[in-house]
């Protein structure tokens, strides 16, 4: 399954809202996509698995919904720490097992 | 708090071979499966392989099958990855992430700092 991600930079200012787009190449069977933050020189940070749930110690204005192909995640107001790259990954079951990343989004000051 | 701590990277030549290792802490090693995931410079992130908690299933990407061998020792908390036959597309930053349950097919919830792999003559 490929992922694609949309815009691929997104240009905002503090407090305003960010919508990411991640479209798979074929519908997943199940709610098999999560979301992670990374930020230069970090490592990938988890914020949103199963489609929707928020992982531990995620503030609530990161939002992820969708279904079948098409899963956006939402934030409502950036904070200054919110700038950095955002990557969507599916990991439906497959024959060879394991997942895929999109290429990411890039969250950058406007 | 989980801790995962990569070693073994450097600078290796085409056609050589390299281990890395991942140390762990803060969670019950044995209860989880574990990845290799690469971040090679303008290619994004890449899962590299897997291997179930009891390590008795492993499962790697096409583009190293048959050259890298993931496994791991519960008794000492540490998850391996063999390199071999490596190339210049090998070269990236190697993550060791713990998945959220025992299946390879997961979200991550816990990643290493990398450990740099550069295959270069």
């Amino acid at each position: 399954i490929v992922l694609t991600q949309s815009p691929g930079t997104l240009s905002l200012s503090p407090g305003e809202r960010a919508t990411l787009s991640c479209r798979a190449s074929q519908s997943l069977s199940g709610r098999y996509l999560a979301w992670y933050q990374q930020k230069p020189g970090q490592a990938p940070r988890l914020l949103i698995y199963g489609v929707s749930s928020r992982a531990t110690g995620i503030p609530d204005r990161f939002r992820g919904s969708g279904s079948g192909t098409d899963f956006t995640l939402t934030i409502s107001r950036l904070e200054p720490e919110d700038f950095a790259v955002y990557y969507c990954q599916q990991y439906d079951s497959s024959p060879q097992g394991g997942f895929t990343f999109g290429p990411g989004t890039k969250v950058d000051v406007k | 708090e989980v801790q995962l701590l990569e070693s073994g990277g450097g600078l290796v030549q085409p056609g050589g071979s390299l281990r890395l290792s991942c140390a762990a802490s803060g969670f019950t090693f044995s209860n989880y499966a574990m990845n290799w995931v690469r971040l090679a410079p303008g290619r994004g992130l890449e899962w590299v392989s897997g291997i179930r908690a009891s390590g008795r299933s492993t499962t790697h990407a096409d583009s190293v099958e048959g050259r890298f061998t993931i496994s791991r020792d519960n008794s000492k908390n540490t998850l391996y990855l063999q390199m071999n036959s490596l190339r210049a597309d090998d070269t990236a930053l190697y993550y060791c992430a713990k998945a959220l349950y025992d299946f390879v097919d997961d979200a991550v919830d816990s990643w290493g700092q990398g450990t740099l792999v550069t295959v270069s003559s």
